[in-house]
């Protein structure tokens, strides 16, 4: 049984460039939450996809953007690169609907970006 | 806003040692509790979870106690192996994210 999958693992841009991250959820889950993790730092929360829409979002600037597809994967766009935004991009998935505790969150490995 | 505090690390331990990790927080109403670790180069996994007030989680021969109380959340292991050197970050759901802390590394030596 697949987790969640993410790519690419590790990729560098530079300074006002774009990115885009991907995410594949765990088989069955159809919630997708993305969180951004600086060196040395706990996890933060940037949004969640739910139904293809965005339903909770969190701190951060208009820059990122997200998507989720009918079959449930995600991006996660980052516009304007800063260097501020080298990090670890954490995609994590879980089902909406079910019985109380049912909708753990399952993590990817994330993908690392760097900006130069 | 709601927060996690987790005592600051690197923690390191002998091999058979008595681990705790603690973990408060600050929370309107009664969230659910967890542990994720994170091994070196990976993702978050989860260790344990809480879901109400007395509740115990437990995996792994970890253990952590949600008490209402002291708003705390500490994760506590008997006796640690090499094997358990990782990162450790206490969380908390709130609505449908998590919040975290900011994480306690454990480093166990032979």
């Amino acid at each position: 049984d697949a987790g969640v999958t993410q790519s690419p693992t590790h990729l560098i841009k530079t300074r006002g460039q774009q990115v885009t991250l991907r995410c594949s959820p765990k088989s069955g889950h159809d919630t997708v939450s993305w969180y951004q993790q600086a060196l040395g730092q706990g996890p933060q929360f940037i949004f969640q996809y739910y139904e293809e829409e965005e339903r909770q979002r969190g701190n951060f600037p208009d820059r990122f953007s997200g998507h989720q597809y009918p079959n449930y994967s995600s991006e996660l766009n980052v516009n304007a690169l800063l260097l501020g935004d080298s990090a670890l991009y954490l995609c994590a998935s879980s089902l909406r609907q079910g019985p109380s505790g049912a909708n753990v969150l399952t993590f990817g490995a994330g993908s690392r970006l760097t900006v130069l | 806003g709601d927060s996690v505090t987790q005592m600051e690390g690197p923690v390191t331990l002998s091999e058979e040692a008595f681990l705790t990790i603690n973990c408060t927080y600050t929370a309107t109403g009664y969230p659910s509790l967890f542990w994720y670790v994170q091994y070196p180069g990976e993702g978050l996994q989860l260790l344990l979870k809480a879901t109400k007030a007395d509740d115990k989680g437990s995996n792994k021969g970890f253990e952590a106690t949600y008490r209402k109380e002291t708003t705390s959340f500490h994760l506590e292991k008997g006796s640690v192996q090499v094997s358990d050197s990782a990162v450790y970050f206490c969380a908390l759901r709130q609505g449908g994210k998590l919040i975290f802390g900011q994480g306690t590394e454990l480093s166990v030596k032979p």
